[in-house]
């Protein structure tokens, strides 16, 4: 199985700064990488999907990069709305693996 | 408006059998996969498999395999998962999800599994 890795596990910003989640495979995923938002108490939703397509209805200030194993989400000017924990997923081979989850607060 | 309906919260001896419910509206059930994944205690998310609705083919994670059997309705546009042989292990949140290509693009709202004596 394909091990995706997280960084940081968690993280702590102010409003309208900018942060970048990492995200790293055990092999090159082409990539063939999801990213996901969970607010709390809340389902998934998809972010970010093929590494750089932002999904319908996402906030541009979210973007993906990133190529063979190491992928990165950054978000730019913060809003207090981005409070959750982010997620990778690769998608080249099942079983679908995702990462342990980015847990952002706002300072 | 797509929409997935997941049943309600379940609680469980130690070795019984449960099976969650998945109820789509908005959209042709039958042209999407329907994937199923794992929430334990807060922690990451683990995907158990996924369903093709309109030949009944189905993918299992190998840890989920002897674990969980997916199958569909298609009279009612309803997902199923069933879990067997439950354990403290498979308290968790499970999220119905659907597939479109390689990304899950809509997802249940979740049903919380408890197992307990």
């Amino acid at each position: 199985d394909i091990q995706m890795t997280q960084s940081p596990a968690s993280l702590s910003a102010s409003v309208g700064e900018t942060v970048t989640i990492t995200c790293g495979a055990s092999e090159n995923i082409y990539g063939a990488l999801n990213w996901y938002q969970r607010k709390q108490g809340k389902s998934p939703q998809l972010l970010i999907y093929g590494a750089t397509n932002l999904a319908d209805g996402m906030s541009s200030r979210f973007s993906g990069s990133g190529s063979g194993r190491q992928y990165s989400l950054k978000i730019s000017s913060l809003h207090p709305d981005d409070v959750a924990t982010y997620y990778c997923q690769n998608v080249l081979s099942t079983p679908w693996t995702f990462g342990g989850g980015t847990k952002l607060e706002i300072k | 408006e797509v929409q997935l309906q997941q049943s309600g919260p379940e609680l469980e001896k130690p070795g019984a059998s449960v099976k969650i419910s998945c109820k789509a509206s908005g959209y042709s059930f039958t042209g999407y996969n329907m994937n199923w994944v794992k929430q334990s205690n807060g922690k990451s998310l683990e995907w158990i498999g996924n369903i093709d609705p309109y030949y009944g083919g189905t993918s299992y994670n190998q840890k989920f395999k002897g674990k969980a059997t997916l199958t569909v309705d298609k009279s009612s546009s309803t997902a199923y998962m069933q879990l067997k042989s439950l354990t403290s292990e498979d308290s968790a949140v499970y999220y119905c999800a659907r597939g479109d290509g390689n990304f899950f693009d809509y997802w249940g709202q979740g049903t919380t599994l408890t197992v307990s004596s």
